[in-house]
């Protein structure tokens, strides 16, 4: 069965500079879930998106953005990156708003030097 | 602060022994779901109790839940050195739509 896919699955960048996760859902899903998971912690919330609209927010530092295109793909935007960026980053995507069951894709490791 | 805190931080027992693992959260839930992670890797699902059900199993898993203290347990019995892991618990909240809330994890460590 396909599962959500996540690229690219490692990203080194510099502080200041900016990078791009994506977020491929499966097939039919019209939901994306953005969290992000620091060294040693829990995955933290950070923004979702349900039929191509921003459906809630959550600990998202205003330096990122994202959006979710008509192919129901979804793009995680980072600028002035930090050092505190450095961090799993998981999509999941889901059936319709307000469901049960998140599908969590690999995670996007991203190292900030 | 974080809707889940789980005990014990980190469990480490022998191969056939079982593990418990215990999750406490705050608010009102819709439905309270464990996962498992390898070593920094994704995030696995493992099973998912609604607010109206009391206990459910799932091969070696048997989960728990009592909304009156507002806690979940994970039970893994006749634990193998594969199940080494961090495990996560997390909350979809009544008031906070779909987003999970993830407790601190457990890191269970199974020795063989």
């Amino acid at each position: 069965a396909a599962g959500v896919i996540q690229s690219p699955r490692h990203l080194i960048k510099e502080k200041r500079e900016t990078a791009t996760l994506k977020c491929y859902p499966i097939p039919r899903h019209d939901t994306v879930y953005w969290y992000q998971q620091g060294p040693g912690q829990d995955p933290q919330f950070l923004i979702s998106f349900y039929e191509k609209m921003q459906s809630d927010k959550g600990s998202i530092p205003d330096r990122f953005s994202a959006q979710q295109f008509s192919d129901y793909h979804s793009e995680l935007n980072m600028s002035s990156l930090e050092l505190g960026d450095s961090a799993l980053y998981f999509c999941a995507s889901a059936i319709g708003f307000n469901t049960d069951t998140q599908y969590f894709g690999p995670g996007t490791r991203l190292t900030v030097l | 602060s974080q809707q889940g805190e789980e005990d014990p931080q980190a469990l480490s027992i022998q191969e056939g022994e079982n593990a418990t693992m215990n999750c406490s959260y705050k608010t009102s839930i819709n439905n309270l779901q464990w996962y498992r992670q390898n070593s920094g890797r994704g995030l696995v699902h493992l099973i998912l109790i609604r607010s109206n059900e009391r206990e459910k199993h799932s091969g070696r898993l048997r989960v728990t839940l009592d909304t009156s203290k507002k806690s979940s347990s994970l039970l893994i019995t006749a634990s193998r050195a594969a199940d080494t892991a961090s495990y996560f618990c997390a909350t979809d909240a009544e008031t906070s739509g779909s987003r999970l809330t993830f407790g601190e994890g457990t890191q269970l460590t199974v020795n063989p």
